[in-house]
């Protein structure tokens, strides 16, 4: 079946060091977005993307930045990391405009902790 | 006023109950409607869709959608303590393109 792959789960990581969250799917989605949530808290978009070589920062203010270099992979990256960075992060696709299902599919989401 | 409101929880219903979970938009043009349920430290998983006026239904889950209220609405019938967990409402809005913007969730607790 086709899906949504985010990796690493967990992170624990120190202050100052540079990371990259991985984010693949499968499903041949042109649209995927990543977002923040803070337990208990609601969801905040980052970054999104319609497409290969195509970025947009979301409502979210965020220091991180992201990539589309190919179709399936739409990865995050932080260059140096800082404690306020902690939280999760959930990557989603959609296949909106090319007839298909209409709402997000999420990843699994990696948990962040900077120490 | 936020674009997509949740009715403030904590909501507790007694197994077997119906559950009611209310969401309003302010944006009169939006088209597409979507509930999400998010387990404790899960993802959000994509539980209805729905589109035009009126309900939609899947099992015990009853999607209602009046645009002319501006409102979407979540039914859970014979609720069940496995349906306990935080209940997202999103919504497309007109000229969002493909963006769902998320209420904040409203979370809903099945006592046995």
């Amino acid at each position: 079946e086709a899906d949504i792959y985010q990796t690493p789960r967990y992170l624990v990581i120190g202050t100052g060091k540079k990371i990259t969250l991985e984010c693949s799917q499968t499903m041949g989605h042109d649209k995927m977005y990543w977002y923040q949530q803070d337990p208990g808290m609601e969801l905040h978009l980052i970054h999104y993307s319609y497409g290969v070589n195509s970025t947009e920062k979301g409502d979210l203010s965020s220091e991180s930045t992201v990539s589309r270099i190919r179709t399936e992979h739409f990865p995050l990256t932080l260059e140096s990391a800082r404690p306020s960075h902690t939280s999760q992060y959930l990557c989603a696709s959609s296949d909106w405009g090319a007839g298909g299902e209409d709402g997000y599919t999420f990843g699994s989401g990696t948990r962040l902790t900077v120490v | 006023q936020k674009e997509v409101e949740q009715n403030s929880g904590p909501l507790s219903v007694p197994e077997g109950a119906i559950a009611s979970l209310n969401c309003t938009y302010s944006d009169r043009g939006s088209q597409s409607f979507f509930w999400y349920r998010q387990y404790s430290g899960k993802s959000p998983e994509l539980i209805m869709s729905i589109y035009s006026n009126g309900d939609k239904e899947d099992g015990r889950f009853t999607a209602q959608l009046n645009k002319a209220s501006q409102y979407v609405s979540l039914l859970i019938r014979d609720s069940q303590p496995s349906d306990s967990a935080t209940y997202l409402c999103a919504v497309r809005m007109a000229g969002a393109n493909s963006k769902l913007t998320f209420g904040k969730g409203i979370t809903l607790s099945v006592r046995p």
